[in-house]
């Protein structure tokens, strides 16, 4: 699978909007872009997942770069239970069944 | 049911104990997998099963020891384990891109995790 490309930490304030940037240069047209999340003493948790168009789910937002070598997951309003490392994750298309490979993650903490 | 049980939460070990880590879900998925996640590092893939065959193994060494009876199960068996290889073992599921209606996104969902300690 195509490599990803996150920041290692970021912080946010409680009640603001959190960006989180992936970039993934060497995308394919069939990679799907994942989004999962692991809060502290848990397993990973998936968050949303898209292909080409923007993607809204009840969790978060996702933003897909128009040449996919970038997106960016929109937490609209980060509460404490937010802090997590969130991984940015490409899946070929058809699941590969061993490819869920995990990259470093960024680190977010948020402060109240 | 939405979720992946692990069994035990916990589990202390000597180097020359057996034991073995338990892994179950009802969701219908056919794909199953073995994750270690080493303390403040991503979780690295062990074994994957598709249809209660190993389709991978990721070069993990014969101490551990993977064992699928049925499409809800999943066992990891553990002997003669070294302290190196004290962790969180993760067990997730998926649809297999074998299913009817397989999605192509392949979402996988983990337990909460085993944690290992080898003495």
């Amino acid at each position: 699978d195509a490599k990803t490309t996150q920041p290692n930490s970021m912080e946010s304030n409680e009640e603001e909007p959190v960006h989180l940037p992936c970039n993934h240069s060497t995308i394919s047209g069939t990679d799907y872009i994942h989004w999962y999340r692991q809060l502290p003493s848990q397993g990973p948790e998936y968050v949303i997942h898209g292909l080409t168009s923007n993607v809204n789910n009840r969790m978060a937002s996702l933003a897909i770069a128009e040449d996919r070598k970038s997106s960016t997951l929109i937490l609209h309003r980060a509460t404490l239970r937010d802090a997590a490392v969130y991984y940015c994750i490409l899946r070929d298309f058809g699941g590969s069944q061993g490819n869920l490979i995990f990259g470093k993650g960024t680190k977010l903490s948020v402060k109240p | 049911d939405t979720e992946v049980t692990q069994t035990p939460k916990h589990l202390v070990m000597g180097m020359t104990n057996k034991k073995s880590l338990k892994c179950e879900q009802h969701m219908g998925h056919r794909a199953m997998y073995w994750y270690k996640q080493k303390a403040k590092k991503p979780p690295e893939l062990m074994f994957v099963y598709s249809y209660e065959k190993l389709s991978i193994n990721e070069s993990v060494p014969s101490r551990f020891s993977p064992e699928c009876p049925n499409s809800s199960l999943l066992n990891l068996h553990l002997h003669a384990l070294q302290p190196e290889d004290s962790a969180l073992y993760l067990c997730a599921s998926s649809q297999d891109s074998r299913d009817r209606g397989f999605s192509g996104a392949n979402v996988l969902t983990f337990g909460a995790g085993s944690r290992l300690t080898v003495l």
